[in-house]
């Protein structure tokens, strides 16, 4: 059974940072390209990052550009979005999603979301 | 990167059928068949219903339809159950630089 679980949301203040990640299991894990997507408060799904099975190929959204980092650890099964000058419109739920098995921008299995709050 | 157009909200009585569009532009929705569609429970991460605009995932009743043509990509909902009551959020694929883009969401109600 495939399993995504997201941990390391909380609340922080404008200008700090948060490492969130996003441990996985029951497939293989290297083989998929993995995302994370987040919904603000009352708002819609937002694409935030997505890197390559083998970390090759790496994508932003403009909003996250320069401030977060995703990366992955294949023989830990993890995936990381390190997340640096945090704003209030960061405030979000952040979800962990698995690509679909041969397809692309098809996230099929996630996890269950951290939140994050950046208040003062 | 801008976010794909859905109408806000959408209706039907159980046993109609109801169809929520999403319109993009050539960049994505109409440039490749990689349109997908989510359903979203409140409190519940969203559950992908339709990928590559007519595929329906294992387990996803065949109630669920996509199709797409040109810029624009629908989800039809045959049969509304109550359970069918969400939101529902369609992507696309928009380029390697833009990689995925989301629709604002429609609110679906089944009355």
């Amino acid at each position: 059974e495939v399993q995504l679980v997201e941990s390391g949301g909380g609340l922080v203040k404008p200008g700090g940072s948060l490492r969130l990640s996003c441990a996985a299991s029951g497939f293989t894990f290297s083989s998929y390209t993995m995302n994370w997507v987040r919904q603000a408060p009352g708002k819609g799904l937002e694409w935030v990052s997505s890197i390559t099975g083998s970390s090759g190929y790496i994508y932003y959204a403009d909003s996250v550009k320069g401030r977060f980092t995703i990366s992955r650890d294949n023989a830990k099964k993890s995936l990381y979005l390190q997340m640096n000058s945090l704003r209030a419109e960061d405030t979000a739920v952040y979800y962990c999603a698995r690509d679909c098995e041969g397809s692309t921008s098809c996230l099929e299995y996630w996890g269950q979301g951290t939140p994050v709050t950046v208040s003062s | 990167q801008s976010a794909l157009t859905q109408p806000p909200s959408a209706s039907g009585s159980p046993g109609q059928s109801v169809t929520i569009s999403c319109t993009g532009t050539s960049s994505d929705v109409g440039g490749y068949n990689y349109v997908s569609w989510y359903q979203q429970h409140p409190g519940k991460a969203p559950k992908l219903m339709i990928y590559e605009v007519i595929k329906r995932p294992s387990g996803v009743p065949d109630r669920f339809s996509g199709s797409k043509s040109g810029n624009t990509a629908s989800l039809t909902v045959s049969g509304l159950q109550a359970e069918d009551e969400a939101d529902y959020y369609c992507s696309s694929y928009a380029g390697s630089n833009n990689f995925g883009v989301f629709g604002g969401g429609t609110k679906l109600t089944v009355l």
